[in-house]
């Protein structure tokens, strides 16, 4: 089984949609992030939780919220879609040493529409 | 905007030829870590070296760290069409936050 799982991996979904992405891991990281791609670019990154009580904002956040509802969970939510948000989102854990690598789940298409 | 640049963008060798991508970034870094990304998928972690660190060798992977330059390169040796993939250099800076570059689009073939 993989480490690092998203749900769904494909979504279609309409404008002003609510809609959530959802990470779940089984690494026993502390660490867990979520970045989008956008074609022919690296990622950037969305939003960062060191622990359950910790979230923190990352380069491009405006437009997303994020919920760690546990240490193994880390949802990713986009109150109301909009087209520009059409991307490939990634959701990523880490270890607890600040300098491990990071382990990436498979990803989950977006298309906004 | 984005710490850590690659060039080229895109690179086309035959197999058995060496591949060589190159990334430059702008601040001072913990680490600087190498990732591929195979077509629409997750990234996979190929090498990390650490700011103290000169070269790093992975199989027939290479990687330099000049931090005067603040400037690092990944070499694959050998390449198979296996290699072909997207690669990515990110920089990690406190807190093991990752900074990406825009990557370079490795084809080889057969």
């Amino acid at each position: 089984d993989a480490d690092v799982t998203q749900t769904p991996r494909n979504r279609i979904t309409k404008t002003g949609k609510r809609i959530m992405l959802e990470c779940s891991q089984t690494k026993g990281h502390d660490r867990m992030y979520w970045y989008r791609q956008d074609p022919g670019l690296g990622l950037r990154l969305i939003y960062y939780s060191f622990d359950v009580k910790d979230i923190n904002k990352g380069e491009i956040s405006d437009g997303y919220s994020v919920s760690r509802q546990a240490q193994a969970k880390f949802s990713l939510s986009l109150e109301s879609a909009i087209p520009n948000q059409t991307a490939l989102y990634f959701c990523a854990t880490a270890g607890t040493s600040g300098r491990e690598t990071q382990y990436f789940g498979p990803g989950t298409r977006l298309l906004v529409l | 905007s984005q710490q850590g640049e690659e060039d080229p963008q895109a690179l086309s060798i035959q197999e058995g030829e060496n591949a060589t991508m190159n990334c430059s970034y702008k601040t001072s870094i913990n680490n600087l870590q190498w990732y591929r990304q195979n077509s629409g998928r997750g990234l996979v972690h190929l090498i990390l070296i650490r700011s103290n660190e000169r070269e790093k060798h992975s199989g027939r992977l290479r990687v330099t760290l000049d931090t005067s330059k603040k400037s690092s390169s990944l070499l694959i040796t050998a390449s198979r069409a296996a290699d072909t993939a997207s690669y990515f250099c990110a920089v990690a800076a406190a807190g093991n936050k990752l900074t990406f570059g825009g990557g370079t689009r490795v084809l080889v073939k057969p």
